[in-house]
């Protein structure tokens, strides 16, 4: 059974970086691609990067400079980094997996964990 | 990017009556040479994450019940159930995976 569980630290200050881990149980991630995506307070879902079971990553170009999406195969893990996080980075923030290559649904997600930016 | 409009952005349906929502892309979202249309249907209800229901725009997944159904080609997809039932009240989001992934703004479903 696939599983996926984010982490991470509940709160950020402005202009800090954001760090969040999504433990993967049930599958290899170096099977398959990932992403994350975050849903804003009272917004849409949108979609940040992704990396595929080759290592190669892609990023919304909206946030491309700031967003680092790593692979642990040792941890069976994924890691998101966010520089310079502002309040309009506050949401939930989900971990996906591909059901296939980059150009397919999301079929498995986290639970998503919650990130506030704030002072 | 391609931008996904949803309509209407909420919708209050009787138990047992057919729900209708819909999903425009601002460019087509049809691979011609397989002739697939690179669009998702999910579920997203308060405190889970979001589920995928339907994808290529009419193929459902393994467990979603067959009341749920998908239809649409290019840049027009509807996403119909045919008789509400309680458990549907939720968020539903379309998504096309045809570049880089974009979601419609959502439509939030409830009972009449």
């Amino acid at each position: 059974q696939v599983q996926l569980q984010e982490s991470g630290p509940g709160q950020v200050k402005p202009s800090e970086t954001l760090s969040l881990t999504c433990a993967v149980s049930g599958v290899s991630i170096s099977s398959y691609s990932w992403s994350w995506i975050r849903q804003p307070p009272w917004k849409g879902l949108e979609w940040i990067g992704y990396i595929s079971d080759s290592g190669s990553a892609k990023f919304n170009p909206s946030l491309n400079s700031r967003v680092t999406i790593s692979a642990d195969t040792s941890k069976n893990h994924l890691s998101l980094r966010l520089t310079s996080v502002t309040a309009a980075d506050t949401a939930v923030y989900y971990c996906a997996r591909y059901s296939g290559g980059p150009n397919q649904p999301f079929d498995y997600w986290g639970q998503g964990t919650p990130v506030t930016v704030s002072s | 990017d391609i931008v996904m409009t949803q309509s209407p952005d909420s919708l209050a349906v009787s138990l047992g009556e057919r729900a209708t929502i819909n999903c425009k892309s601002s460019q087509s979202v049809l691979y011609t040479s397989n002739n697939k249309n690179f669009l998702a249907w999910y579920q997203h209800k308060p405190g889970q994450p979001p589920k995928l229901l339907i994808s290529w725009a009419s193929t459902r997944q393994s467990g979603v019940p067959d009341r749920f159904s998908g239809s649409g080609s290019g840049t027009d997809f509807t996403l119909t159930i045919s008789s509400l039932q309680a458990d549907d009240v939720a968020v539903y989001y379309c998504q096309q995976y045809y570049t880089t992934p974009s979601f419609g703004q959502g439509t939030k479903l409830e009972i009449k």
